[in-house]
């Protein structure tokens, strides 16, 4: 069974201040895909990111950075210099390479970021 | 494009009715997913399917049909209102591929009372 583990159910930091997520996962499949979604206020789910098992060079997006460690099945998040629009809640996802499943996403508990003026 | 949309944005049943949550998308993805979120638990999902007349259960699916019979609609049905049916309901689409993103729906919130 597959399972992601988003420990930090709250982080609040000051704007400009840099913020980690983490974000570990378990899979007995070789080939998987990893995901991270923002969820704002507002409710709407926002693809920000994916991922393959076969790739972990790390990327970056403007203030936004991700690092893949196979090694520790970690996916963590990274703002850089964080603002008070990246108040949200942030969702990591794991995601069978099995076709006839639908590839089903299977979802941390999410960690709430609230970023303080 | 409109992308996923659901219907009803809100809903309050009580307990023992019954009623049928939209979903639609125009982009004619295969797949399309019903998940509820409920505090501190992420998103589970509870039904699937990958293509019309093709559906399977997820995580959670007792208490709720689905049925796929076009490529754009795939409704959830609550047979028997529960409190524990309480949640928010998100409609999900994707292309045929692991490796696609899923596009979500905005959101039902239901309340069971």
């Amino acid at each position: 069974a597959q399972k992601v583990t988003q420990a930090q159910t709250e982080i609040s930091v000051v704007e400009k201040e840099d913020v980690t997520l983490d974000c570990v996962y378990e899979t007995r499949d070789t080939t998987y895909y990893l995901f991270w979604y923002k969820q704002p206020p507002s409710g709407e789910l926002v693809f920000l990111i994916r991922r393959n098992s076969f790739d972990e060079q790390n990327e970056i997006s403007g203030r936004y950075s991700w690092n893949f460690q196979k090694s520790t099945s970690s996916f963590n998040f990274t703002i850089t210099a964080s603002q008070v629009v990246d108040s949200a809640v942030y969702f990591c996802a794991l995601s069978e390479a099995e076709e006839t499943s639908g590839s089903r996403l299977t979802f941390g508990e999410g960690t709430q970021l609230t970023v303080n003026p | 494009n409109a992308g996923v949309t659901q219907t009803p944005k809100f809903q309050v049943l009580k307990t023992g009715q019954s009623m049928t949550l939209q979903c639609a998308q125009d982009m004619n993805h295969e797949y399309m997913s019903w998940y509820r979120q409920d505090p501190g638990m992420g998103l589970r999902l509870i039904h699937y399917s990958v293509g019309a007349g093709i559906t399977d259960q997820g995580e959670v699916p007792n208490g709720y049909n689905v049925s796929r019979s076009t490529t754009e609609d795939f409704p959830l049905r609550l047979l028997s209102a529960a409190p524990s049916q309480t949640s928010v309901y998100f409609c999900a689409s994707k292309r045929q591929g692991p490796y696609n993103e899923q596009f979500f729906g905005p959101g039902t919130r239901l309340t069971v009372l």
